[in-house]
């Protein structure tokens, strides 16, 4: 069974300018999550997916960030436009159910704004 | 203010002795937690978890013990093999299914 895919696994950008992240969960899996994950700390929600509804977004800074799930499978996080302090490890999670702790991590993206 | 807490950054072990995680947490409402490991450009990967209504649960070299009047969980592994080398995090849960994540343990097994 194929895992949680990210892509890029790794990118460069400049200040300002705008960045997307790719997430493909584990086939069947309707739940999908994305973390942010700073040097030295846990992962931190930023926003969760039944299907193709955000039903927990309060953690997304949504002055500069924005995610979309349309088909309830793939999901893009984004970032416009980038800062400094944006530069981290961004995480795709994904269960099978709603109601199941056990979450599925991707490798991560790991962002770097110079 | 962190309501899950790691507070040891590193650990260090010999090959075959026991390691000893340690993590504390404040939420009341927590009803699960996991432990999660992490090696270096990977993304975390679930090793075991227990209920808020259990005090142990054991899967292998693994044992995760639960002191809810403390507040506080250990994750035991024996014996340590230097395989088990990576950062361990702590996460718990309350009815939403939400985890919350503490800052992780870097764990060193030594040959």
């Amino acid at each position: 069974e194929a895992g949680v895919v990210q892509s890029p696994r790794y990118k460069i950008i400049e200040k300002k300018q705008p960045v997307a992240f790719w997430c493909n969960p584990i086939s069947g899996h309707n739940t999908l999550y994305w973390y942010l994950q700073n040097l030295g700390q846990g992962p931190e929600l930023l926003i969760r997916y039944e299907n193709e509804e955000a039903v927990d977004d309060s953690q997304l800074p949504k002055d500069r960030f924005s995610a979309e799930r349309l088909k309830g499978v793939d999901s893009t996080l984004k970032i416009q436009p980038a800062e400094l302090g944006d530069s981290a490890v961004y995480l795709c999670a994904s269960t099978p159910l709603r109601a199941s702790y056990e979450q599925y991590f991707g490798p991560g993206t790991r962002l770097t704004v110079t | 203010d962190q309501q899950v807490k790691q507070n040891s950054p590193s650990l260090s072990v010999q090959e075959g002795r026991i390691s000893i995680l340690n993590c504390d947490y404040t939420n009341s409402m927590f009803d699960y937690f996991l432990w999660y490991k992490k090696y270096p450009a990977e993304g975390p990967t679930f090793l075991i978890s227990i209920s808020s209504i259990k005090d142990k649960n054991e899967d292998g070299r693994f044992t995760v013990f639960l002191n809810k009047s403390a507040k506080h969980l250990s994750l035991h592994i024996v014996p340590s093999q230097p395989g088990d080398s990576a950062v361990y995090f702590c996460a718990a849960s309350a009815p939403s299914y939400q985890l919350t994540f503490g800052k992780g343990t870097k764990l060193s097994v030594i040959p």
